[in-house]
């Protein structure tokens, strides 16, 4: 069973609102990412992370913030909500298990921003 | 434009086998995977193959990878209903692993 935890699982708000995403993994993984899931299902690489203190944007443009002051601590964060942020957010994060990369998913976040 | 592609949706009959398809453009890519999605839920690690191998069996599961054409598939034996997931084709790129994702494919097991 993976150990990383997303929360909170659903979030309804209104627009304008200032959220935080928590992700923690307790499996002492440095490399740590969140994704983007539209409706439609597809994956968008929108931060990653190499360890602490490090943080990069991903392949999909986004206006939320990332933070890494902790190994096991990675959350995302929006500065003002808007309809148009509405998605599910994933956060994933890997390590080398012999030449082979694994990555584990926490369950995910609703975001409906009204 | 996508490094990596799938086609978006598969109905199957229970019983039948399943193949997925995926293609990718990055020909340093040391590993692909196969992800499930079960809904609402995060994605699970199915399987994965090193480049350098054309094949990997595990119980159900077979990946086949084709690195001339950049083609890889999974065939899934004897589709149960539990099968029922979306189905996600991944990359990684360099070798700090950034996992490079396709856009998923949804598969429907009917009765």
């Amino acid at each position: 069973e993976a150990d990383i935890y997303q929360t909170p699982r659903y979030l309804v708000i209104g627009t304008g609102k200032k959220i935080t995403l928590e992700c923690s993994q307790t499996m002492g993984h440095d490399k740590m990412y969140w994704y983007q899931q539209d409706p439609g299902m597809e994956l968008h690489l929108i931060h990653y992370s190499y360890g602490v203190n490090s943080t990069e944007k991903g392949d999909l443009s986004s206006e939320s913030t990332v933070s890494r002051i902790r190994t096991e601590h990675f959350p995302l964060t929006l500065e003002s909500a808007r309809p148009s942020h509405t998605s599910q957010y994933l956060c994933a994060s890997t390590y080398r298990r012999g030449e082979s990369l694994e990555a584990f998913f926490g369950q995910g976040t609703r975001l409906t921003v009204v | 434009g996508e490094d990596v592609e799938q086609s978006l949706f598969l109905s199957v009959r229970e019983g039948d086998s399943s193949v997925i398809n995926c293609t990718y453009t990055d020909s340093s890519s040391t590993y692909l995977y196969w992800y499930k999605q079960e809904p609402g839920a995060g994605l699970q690690l199915l399987t994965y193959i090193f480049s350098n191998m054309d094949m990997k069996q595990d119980q159900r599961l077979t990946v086949l990878l084709n690195k001339k054409d950049k083609h890889l598939s999974l065939r899934i034996a004897d589709t149960q209903t539990g099968d029922s997931a979306i189905y996600f084709c991944a990359e990684s790129m360099g070798s700090w692993g950034k996992l490079q994702f396709g856009a998923g494919t949804q598969v429907v097991v009917t009765p």
